[in-house]
């Protein structure tokens, strides 16, 4: 089966402190692709980040950044020096690889606030 | 480049009627998804389209919920008729679709309240 689960309901910060939206995923299949989405009081999703399972190493854009952990299943998002605009509901997503059904399955979703 | 297009923003209408969406996914986007959110959760995809044909709809309620997506373009998801449990948020998306694992660009989404 294929899930994901993002603990963290709410979380809220300081505007400038650190935050970590953790992401913990559930696949048997050895080639998928993980994704981090952010939706604003607006409601569009809108895409930050793609990895596939073959590649492991971090990536770093700006303030954000990303660790896959393959030993942990695990797709932390880290936000430093958090900003008021940074307020949405950020959603970590899994993507099987293997069958292409390009069936998105998300986790629940996080609400980070940011308070100036 | 204009993104995912999606309208209405909001509808509103009693239980028992029928409500039609409407989507143009981004140009040269032959992938179309669409994805119903409920409050507080993660979307979740009720039909994907690769050009005109419906690849993939099993998670679609077949006795109440239509789509078509008829010149490989836009396309139209229906509900007739709509039950007190339909409201949620309606999302349209599209990909460039034949390699896999693309993301997928999303609309701002379809509000509907039925009452």
């Amino acid at each position: 089966a294929q899930k994901v689960t993002q603990a963290q309901t709410e979380i809220s910060v300081v505007e400038k402190e650190d935050v970590t939206l953790d992401c913990v995923y559930e696949t048997r299949d050895t080639t998928y692709y993980l994704f981090w989405y952010k939706q604003p009081p607006s409601g569009e999703l809108v895409f930050l980040i793609r990895r596939n399972s073959f590649d492991e190493q971090n990536e770093i854009s700006g303030r954000y950044s990303w660790n896959f952990q393959k030993s942990t299943s695990s797709f932390n998002f880290t936000i430093t020096a958090s900003q008021v605009v940074d307020s949405a509901v950020y959603f970590c997503a899994l993507l099987r690889g293997s069958s292409n059904t390009g069936k998105l399955i998300f986790g629940q979703g996080t609400t980070l606030q940011v308070k100036p | 480049e204009a993104g995912v297009v999606q309208s209405p923003r909001y509808k509103i209408i009693e239980k028992k009627q029928p409500v039609a969406f409407w989507c143009n996914p981004i140009s040269g986007h032959n992938t179309l998804y669409w994805y119903l959110q409920n409050l507080g959760q993660g979307p979740e995809l009720l039909i994907r389209y690769e050009n005109e044909e419906a690849v993939d709809d099993s998670q679609l309620p077949k006795d109440r919920f239509s789509a078509e997506r008829l010149k490989g373009v836009d396309s139209t998801l229906k509900i007739q008729p709509a039950e007190l449990g339909d409201s949620a948020v309606y999302l349209c998306a599209s990909s460039l679709g034949g390699t896999g694992g693309e993301e997928q660009y999303f609309g701002p989404g379809t509000r509907l309240t039925v009452t």
